[in-house]
């Protein structure tokens, strides 16, 4: 079975500092593994997905993660963290197995930005 | 090209009266998830859809929940009779059958409120 944790409920970083978003998964087979971002009163939205290729993603907003699969994590980060990160954002696994759609998502981490 | 729409988007009502939630997937996507998100509980599956058939439901609460696809573009979640504890934000997501590679879609979400 898999599964997915995303260490720090709340990370709180100032504005132009580095955003560091921790994601451990586990999965019996490859993964295919997605970043979500969720602004308030909205739904969730991709910001970048691993599916095998580059081990380096690039998403949107400037953000990026890094697939590494000795660790099992998939770290979001972006350099310089704007106003405008304020968000939750979520780690999802796939299995893609048997044509199975089905995403399990971690529970989340709200980043604050400090002015 | 229009995303996942939700209606209504904000629903209160009283306990004990029935709650209908609807939701148009993209055009084309196979698959269609119910989710909830609360702030106690996060994110949670209720049921999930693949070519308008019902795949699992073993996330939903209680059988006062029910789900329904009548065809691939429309789906309903029903509570009834509604309770207090089913106040929450209830999102609608689609997805291509792609063995799990693609993302799913999330529409903006139903905030419903039982009093």
């Amino acid at each position: 079975a898999q599964s997915v944790t995303q260490l720090g409920s709340h990370v709180s970083v100032s504005e132009g500092a580095l955003v560091l978003l921790r994601c451990n998964y586990s999965s019996s087979v490859p993964p295919y593994l997605f970043w979500y971002v969720q602004y308030p009163n909205q739904g969730l939205q991709l910001l970048l997905k691993y599916t095998s290729a580059a081990t380096l993603v690039k998403g949107i907003n400037g953000f990026e993660a890094e697939f590494k699969k000795s660790e099992t994590s998939f770290h979001l980060t972006k350099p310089s963290a704007h106003m405008s990160d304020a968000a939750e954002y979520f780690c999802a696994v796939s299995e893609g197995l048997g044509g199975n759609e089905k995403l399990t998502f971690g529970t989340g981490t709200r980043l604050t930005i400090i002015p | 090209d229009a995303g996942v729409i939700q209606s209504p988007r904000h629903e209160v009502t009283e306990m004990g009266q029935e709650v209908t939630l609807r939701c148009k997937p993209i055009s084309g996507h196979d698959y269609l998830f119910w989710y909830r998100q609360t702030m106690m509980r996060g994110l949670e599956l209720l049921i999930y859809f693949n070519n308008n058939v019902p795949i699992d439901d073993s996330g939903m609460p209680e059988d006062r929940f029910s789900a329904k696809m009548p065809n691939a573009s429309f789906s309903t979640l029903k509570i009834q009779p509604s309770e207090p504890r089913d106040s929450a934000v209830y999102f609608c997501a689609s997805s291509l059958n792609t063995g799990g590679r693609q993302p799913q879609h999330f529409g903006d979400g139903t905030r419903l409120s039982i009093l």
